[in-house]
């Protein structure tokens, strides 16, 4: 069971917009920032958001991310086909001394 | 652009031992500011830590609870690449075994290809 809570699946259409949920703690999300990673099929994650909000040089706009309190979110604006992959959320854990990660949502662009 | 090549074997019995290698390119395993991880991933468990080593003046090595009294992660300057080994290993440890690279920001920002290790007799 992972220490971050994310939902297992997530849907939406062409054009629209969906968002990912990231629950943790006091000693995660409440006190290190969140990353975000894409996994695409048979390939390993890509750093998608870091530090909440930030976006690497390449990942388009449409990405985003924000942070309140133990939550996270990740947004995702006119969805296209390609978004189609399982979204991770991570922090770095103060009591656990280590990286945490959520379950991973699998998100079907239908 | 870190690159990480991973290395090693597939396929494992229980209750012995295995060693990934991930070679660097693009940085090195002594950098001051990175350092240098291991995680898997399976349908049961997800993505899971399990450890990274980096140098700051000293080597370090942080370990998951979970796994720290089976495994063990070590640098090789020499071939600047790092290591994983576990032992002692059963079904369990079947997964898909990453490397991962965490930069300046301390962020893990870059991974290898993926090992998949299967615990089968």
């Amino acid at each position: 069971q992972s220490v971050l809570t994310q939902p297992p699946s997530a849907s939406g259409t062409p054009g629209q917009r969906v968002t990912v949920s990231c629950s943790g703690s006091s000693s995660d999300i409440g006190k290190n920032t969140v990353q975000w990673y894409q996994q695409l099929p048979g390939t390993a994650p890509k750093l998608l958001i870091y530090s909440n909000n930030q976006r690497p040089s390449g990942v388009p706009d449409r990405f985003s991310g924000s942070k309140s309190g133990t939550s996270a979110s990740l947004a995702i604006s006119g969805l296209q086909s390609e978004d189609e992959a399982e979204y991770h959320c991570a922090a770095w854990d103060d009591s656990l001394n280590g990286w945490v990660f959520g379950g991973g949502t699998k998100l079907t662009v239908l | 652009q870190v690159q990480l090549q991973q290395s090693g074997p597939g396929l494992v019995k229980p209750s012995q031992s295995f060693s990934l290698t991930c070679a660097i390119s693009g940085d090195s395993v002594s950098s001051n500011s990175a350092a240098w991880n291991w995680i898997r991933q399976s349908p049961s468990r997800g993505l899971e830590w399990l450890g990274r080593t980096y140098y700051r003046s000293k080597w370090y090595k942080e370990y998951a609870v979970s796994v720290k009294s089976r495994i063990t992660i070590s640098p090789d300057t020499s071939k600047n690449q790092f290591s994983l080994q576990v032992n002692s290993v059963t079904p369990e440890d079947t997964a898909m075994y990453y490397c991962a690279g965490q930069g300046v920001r301390g962020i893990i920002n870059s991974w290898g290809q993926g090992i998949l290790v299967t615990v089968s007799s």
